[in-house]
């Protein structure tokens, strides 16, 4: 089993330019999430969603947008991407809010 | 006062020794706790989660959680070197701005020294 997948593994993305961060899981979790991990501040909650077809704004949201089409994928988007997005991107799921979460990879995104 | 707060460490202790983890939360209403272990550049792992006061057990790991004085602790029995990592506390808070807040500590670095 797979788990939860995340693409890419790692980007440099210039100042400006937009990007589309993948996550997918087949767990049919319902519940997806977006953190992001800077040193000193933990993991803090972008955008999650409680279920295919809604999205909400975490603690952090200001700069990207999600979309949940379907059960499986949770794609982040940094519109125009500025330095200080410059972080570890984990994607992570649950069966619902209230339940552990599996987390993915990660995808280490610098941004100049 | 941060939501969750756990000190950053490092704490080293000796293998064989019991290591221990603790974390305080400042929302009386948290209903349940998770304790995730992160490997330098992997991503987070569950290793614990509890719900009720008292203690919870898992082979060489215990989670203790007290509401009244609202922290939740990770002892690791027996630490070995593989236990070497940032443990993540996490705390569900419930909901919170039309979603189930679940909030992490920044983590504890753990080194078990041979």
């Amino acid at each position: 089993t797979a788990g939860i997948t995340q693409a890419p593994t790692s980007q440099i993305l210039a100042a400006g330019r937009s990007m589309t961060l993948r996550c997918t899981q087949d767990m049919r979790h319902n519940a997806m999430y977006w953190y992001r991990q800077d040193l000193g501040l933990g993991l803090r909650l972008i955008h999650y969603s409680n279920t295919a077809g809604t999205t909400g704004k975490g603690e952090v949201p200001d700069g990207y947008s999600v979309s949940r089409a379907n059960t499986d994928d949770f794609p982040l988007t940094l519109a125009s991407a500025v330095p200080s997005q410059t972080s570890v991107y984990f994607c992570a799921s649950s069966v619902s809010f209230d339940n552990e979460q599996f987390f993915g990879p990660g995808t280490r995104l610098t941004v100049l | 006062q941060k939501e969750v707060e756990q000190n950053s460490g490092p704490l080293s202790v000796p293998e064989g020794a019991i290591a221990s983890l603790n974390c305080t939360y400042s929302d009386r209403g948290s209903q349940s706790f998770f304790w995730y272990r992160q490997y330098s550049g992997k991503s987070p792992e569950l290793i614990m989660f509890i719900y009720s006061n008292g203690d919870k057990e898992d082979g060489r790991f215990t989670a203790q959680l007290n509401k009244a004085s609202q922290y939740v602790s990770l002892l690791i029995r027996d630490s070995q070197p593989s236990d070497s990592a940032t443990y993540l506390c996490a705390v569900n808070t419930g909901y919170s701005g039309g979603y189930q807040k679940v909030t992490f500590g920044i983590g504890t670095k753990l080194q078990v020294i041979p």
